[in-house]
């Protein structure tokens, strides 16, 4: 079975412009979380979907924000990008549902923001 | 609110010996809890998770209710068990939503 896996790997991009990261779960799977990674605030959850509806919500600000397909891809929207926007970003696929499956993860988007 | 606390950033130690990593929580309910694994160059994954109550790779975490622990224990240490270390916790009810420790980094010494 395929893995998660998120393109692009990394990216490099301006202050003030926006980026659109995507993950692909694994087949079956109809949840997908965020998270972000940077070394001061280690990993901490943006938002999760789940069969194309955002279920939960981390403290980040509006400018980040998602979408679910309904083939379960999703893709993360950061808008207007300042420089703490730098970090990893992973995505998991879990299958979801009214228990806390195992997440799967995948390898990350390294952003950066010059 | 809830919170995952690892006190220590890193562990060193030789082959063989015992290791702990230590996992403190805050939730105002009944928790699951988790510990993810990041071997070098590999992807975060899942080590083990307090309701399967199973031992992985020698390692087991018992769920201390009363001290809001989940710490990680294996009585003797291999050298591919050096890799970062997570715990995290999820609510109850289904959610995927899953707070993260900020991790401590394990390493073993032949």
């Amino acid at each position: 079975k395929a893995g998660v896996t998120q393109t692009p790997r990394y990216l490099i991009k301006t202050r003030g412009q926006q980026v659109t990261l995507s993950c692909s779960p694994i087949s079956g799977h109809r949840s997908v979380s965020w998270y972000q990674q940077t070394p001061g605030q280690g990993l901490q959850f943006l938002f999760e979907y789940f069969s194309e509806t955002q279920r939960n919500k981390g403290n980040f600000p509006g400018r980040f924000s998602g979408r679910q397909f309904s083939n379960s891809r999703s893709e993360m929207n950061v808008s207007t990008l300042e420089l703490g926007d730098s970090a990893l970003y992973l995505c998991a696929s879990s299958l979801g549902g009214t228990v806390a499956y195992e997440q799967y993860f995948g390898p990350g988007t390294r952003l950066t923001v010059t | 609110a809830q919170r995952v606390t690892q006190p220590e950033k890193l562990l060193s130690v030789f082959k063989g010996a015992p290791v702990e990593l230590k996992c403190n929580y805050s939730y105002s309910g009944s928790p699951e809890l988790f510990w993810y694994v990041q071997y070098s160059r590999q992807r975060l994954q899942l080590l083990l998770r307090h309701i399967s109550r199973e031992s992985i790779k020698g390692f087991t975490a018992d769920l201390n209710k009363g001290e809001t622990s989940f710490h990680l224990k294996k009585p003797f240490a291999q050298e591919e068990d050096s890799a970062m270390y997570y715990c995290a916790l999820s609510g109850q009810g289904g959610s995927e939503k899953l707070v993260f420790g900020k991790g401590m980094k394990l390493t073993v010494n032949p």
